[in-house]
């Protein structure tokens, strides 16, 4: 089966602390996804990538960045994180038909 | 732009009554329509896809119809059970825009006995 990892799992940081979320993903997929997911708003794309040093736009990029070091792995940045960044992070990779999701990393920024 | 739209927040029903979770859309070309569940504290994951060789796309007892003349893609079960309690995300990918889905804002689903 398909495995999408992220670490880490948890992290509180500051309003203004620098935060790294990494994804690693071993279904050799092309297709990588950072989402945030918020009550009310459902799952919303930042950021997502076809490759390797490959980086497209989401629906909600602002205050995000965003990097695709290997076909394996997904980094998302934070330089300057802000209390409205709080939220539950879902990395994904896909094939041609179906998205696959990792557990999630839960950030709280205060 | 795309959009998908799930009316209800939440949708609560007995074991054993039926389920439709409704779900519409608006996109400029022909999107393939998609239904992922995501149950308490696990990542979601697909139900069911609308492109399946002409068949009713059917997965542990749910199905859905793709309507294009009513821009619809709803949820349907005949008999809820206590395990679909889930929070379900109807899902679009337009034609042109490679593999990037638009979600919906979710619809919680809890069945009681």
């Amino acid at each position: 089966e398909a495995a999408v990892t992220q670490s880490p799992r948890n992290k509180v940081t500051v309003t203004g602390g620098n935060v790294t979320l990494s994804c690693r993903q071993t279904n050799s997929h092309n297709y990588m996804y950072w989402y945030r997911q918020d009550t009310g708003h459902g799952l919303r794309l930042i950021h997502y990538s076809y490759g390797a040093g490959n980086l497209q736009i989401g629906d909600v990029p602002d205050g995000y960045k965003a990097t695709r070091t290997t076909q394996e792995d997904f980094f998302l940045l934070l330089e300057l994180a802000s209390p409205s960044q709080t939220s539950l992070y879902f990395c994904a990779s896909s094939d041609r038909v179906e998205q696959y999701f990792g557990p999630g990393t839960r950030l709280t920024v205060l | 732009g795309d959009s998908v739209t799930q009316t209800e927040g939440l949708v609560t029903l007995t074991e054993g009554l039926p389920v439709m979770l409704n779900c519409t859309y608006q996109s400029t070309y022909s999107p393939f329509l998609f239904w992922y569940v995501q149950h308490l504290n696990e990542a979601p994951k697909l139900l069911l896809k609308s492109f399946t060789d002409n068949k009713r796309p059917e997965h542990q007892g749910f199905h859905a119809t793709l309507h294009k003349s009513s821009s619809s893609f709803h949820l349907q079960k005949s008999s809820a059970q206590l395990s679909d309690s889930a929070l379900y995300y109807c899902a679009l990918r337009a034609t042109s825009s490679g593999q990037k889905l638009v979600f919906g804002q979710g619809t919680i689903l809890k069945v009681y006995l």
